[in-house]
């Protein structure tokens, strides 16, 4: 069956490059989330759509990250000048229902793999 | 101090061992999951449980919400689960609108090898 995809893979660009990230959540799915995984350490938080809708982007380290889900399915996050500190796993998860209304289970892309040289 | 504390960090068992993975946190939750990461960064979700006790085959998840504490349980451990083991909590904070109310809080996970 289809999870969450994620493109590409591996991204390796030089510093200052801009970068784009795609996710495909699983189809339906309304809650889309981005979490940035940095080595040795756990995921953590990004951004939130639900719909179309960035209802949260708290987690976003500066103005040089930006995310959009213009149709309500698939998301991209961009990356602007990019920087050695921007090196991480970037993982996307989604999930059938608004968060907060009831408990889902996010279910997570294999994540795309960013290094910065 | 992290919100989410997991130990140990790494964990190295014989096959055939039982393993506990153990979960502290300290803020108010909902929901409590364990999640299983393999090499290449794939995510699992194991268990997503608020109160007492799952069980999915070799896999047992317990979680005391007066104590704020999770365990995940491997029995007659495998190679196969060798991975890393995380621990997320979905917090209640304060909401505002734009804050992270509802988001994953992610432990640093457990590095489990299991040798045959």
């Amino acid at each position: 069956g289809a999870g969450v995809s994620q493109s590409p893979r591996y991204k390796v660009a030089k510093r200052g490059q801009d970068v784009a990230l795609r996710c495909d959540p699983i189809s339906g799915h309304v809650s889309l989330f981005w979490y940035q995984q940095a080595l040795g350490q756990g995921p953590e938080f990004l951004t939130y759509f639900q719909n179309e809708a960035q209802l949260d982007k708290s987690g976003l380290p500066s103005d040089r990250f930006f995310a959009e889900r213009p149709e309500g399915s698939v998301s991209t996050l961009k990356i602007q000048r990019t920087q050695q500190e921007d090196s991480a796993v970037y993982l996307c998860a989604s999930s059938p229902k608004k968060r907060g209304l009831s408990n889902q289970p996010q279910h997570f892309g294999d994540g795309t793999r960013l290094s910065i040289l | 101090k992290n919100e989410v504390e997991q130990s140990p960090q790494n964990l190295t068992a014989q096959e055939g061992e039982f393993i506990t993975i153990n979960c502290s946190y300290s803020v108010g939750i909902s929901a409590l999951h364990w999640l299983q990461q393999h090499p290449g960064g794939g995510i699992v979700s194991l268990f997503m449980l608020s109160s007492g006790k799952k069980k999915h085959g070799r896999l047992i998840a317990t979680i005391n919400i007066q104590e704020k504490h999770s365990s995940l349980h491997i029995t007659a451990s495998h190679p196969r689960d060798s991975a890393v083991y995380i621990c997320a909590v979905r917090s209640y904070r304060v909401p505002n609108y734009g804050g992270s109310q509802g988001n994953l809080i992610f432990g640093k996970g457990t590095k489990l090898s299991v040798k045959p």
